[in-house]
């Protein structure tokens, strides 16, 4: 079991919103940034998200990312069929001086 | 345009050894933070080690510590990862990744490693 938990699966039609939780504790989540990958089928993984909230320059504000206490979430509104992939939380935790990656979250545009 | 190409995967016998590079261009490599992650086939994402700057501050993932070795030549723009006692467990893609913002802002396409007899 992953210190840092996700749901391993959602979905969603086009257009509607889904949103990803990340759980985790006080060691990691609460304390540091919480960063979200996006994995494309058969692709290297790509920066979502970073500093709980902030999109790098070309991502679209489909995306966005929050964080309260120990969990953070994703959210993707207007949900595409490109946005099909898995997606990853990522954060550093201080008890085990690591990064953590979330087992991840694969969604489904149905 | 940043770019990071790894190489260095291949088929390896368990309990053998094997050498990854990372070759970074489009940024200065010596400013940069650098990752390891890798990718069991099927699997998620799994961090494994990172280095700062000037190769003085090192750390890694439990599964892989006191097996591998991450290191840099700024001179070269080179990252490495030395893996040894190898097992079926390090089967995966192995990616590198500029730390930007605490973040793996830029990924390279991977390289292969299997081991397997």
């Amino acid at each position: 079991q992953s210190l840092v938990a996700q749901p391993p699966s959602a979905s969603g039609t086009p257009g509607q919103n889904v949103v990803i939780s990340c759980s985790g504790s006080r060691s990691n989540i609460e304390t540091h940034n919480v960063y979200w990958y996006q994995q494309l089928p058969e692709m290297a993984p790509t920066l979502l998200i970073y500093g709980d909230d902030k999109r790098p320059s070309g991502v679209p504000d489909r995306f966005s990312g929050s964080k309260s206490g120990t969990s953070a979430s994703l959210a993707i509104s207007g949900l595409r069929s490109e946005d099909e992939a898995d997606y990853y939380c990522a954060t550093w935790d201080d008890s085990l001086n690591v990064v953590l990656f979330g087992g991840g979250t694969k969604v489904t545009v149905l | 345009e940043v770019q990071l190409v790894e190489s260095g995967g291949g088929l390896v016998r368990p309990g053998g050894s094997l050498r990854v590079s990372c070759a970074a261009s489009g940024f200065t490599f010596s400013d940069h933070w650098m990752h390891w992650v890798r990718q069991a086939p099927g699997k998620g994402l799994v961090w494994v080690a990172r280095i700062n700057v000037d190769g003085s501050v090192t750390n890694y993932a439990e599964s892989v510590r006191g097996r591998c070795t991450i290191s840099r030549d700024n001179a070269k723009n080179m990252l490495y990862l030395e893996m040894s006692d190898l097992t079926g467990d390090d089967t995966a893609v192995y990616y590198c990744a500029r730390d930007w913002a605490g973040a793996a802002r830029n990924w390279g396409q991977g390289t292969l490693v299997t081991v397997s007899s």
